[in-house]
């Protein structure tokens, strides 16, 4: 079973400040861990993921993401914020043994307000 | 190259009525997914495609969800009768056959609402 915990609902910052935005995840297996990005009226967009490669993995937009199996978290950063990265995040897992096709399994979604 | 594209992107309709959402994946993608988001839920997996095969549909609610993916390549997800409960976002997904570690794209979702 897998599951992912996104330890914020929210999240508010300044343009210009870094942004983090926390993940959690538990699975049976060793994981492919996604980030996607939801902008308002849009689709789902994959903002990076983690295949077992590198633990430091880079993203679009100047978004990278961490991936720690010690503490089974994967954490969403960017240095510096734009406005137009308010949006909502999902932090996102599946079983990575699967080469048939599966489900992915979403966290709740943390919502990003980007201030001026 | 086209995304996925859904139809239609929202759906107003009463307790009782039948409403059919569309999905038509990336073309070449085997792989067909369909999600949904109810209100203030997590995103949830209903059901996977490969071609016109069910491969897993164990997150559809209830026998009142049909899904259908005649010939292998759009598919129609049709609720009948619809309850209040099936607010929510239907979002439709698509990836290519046989990649390891598949990323799935996600069409812009159906919003429907239910009164």
């Amino acid at each position: 079973a897998q599951s992912v915990t996104q330890l914020d609902s929210h999240v508010s910052v300044s343009e210009g400040t870094p942004v983090l935005l926390r993940c959690n995840y538990s699975s049976s297996y060793s994981p492919s861990l996604f980030w996607y990005v939801q902008h308002p009226n849009k689709g789902l967009q994959l903002l990076l993921k983690y295949t077992s490669a590198a633990t430091l993995v880079k993203g679009i937009n100047g978004f990278e993401a961490e991936f720690k199996k010690s503490e089974t978290s994967f954490h969403l950063t960017k240095p510096s914020a734009h406005m137009s990265d308010a949006a909502e995040y999902f932090c996102v897992v599946s079983d990575a043994r699967a080469a048939a096709g599966n489900k992915l399994t979403f966290g709740g979604g943390t919502r990003v307000l980007v201030k001026p | 190259e086209a995304g996925v594209t859904q139809f239609p992107s929202h759906s107003v309709i009463e307790k009782g009525q039948t409403v059919t959402l569309r999905c038509d994946p990336i073309s070449g993608h085997d792989n067909l997914y369909w999600y949904r988001r109810v209100m203030g839920k997590e995103i949830k997996f209903l059901l996977h495609f490969v071609k016109e095969s069910k491969q897993d549909e164990s997150g559809m609610p209830n026998n009142r969800f049909l899904a259908e993916r005649t010939g292998g390549t759009y598919s129609t997800l049709k609720v009948q009768p619809a309850e209040l409960e099936d607010s929510g976002v239907y979002f439709c997904a698509s990836s290519q056959p046989g990649v390891y570690q598949e990323t799935q794209y996600f069409g812009p979702g159906t919003r429907l609402l239910v009164l």
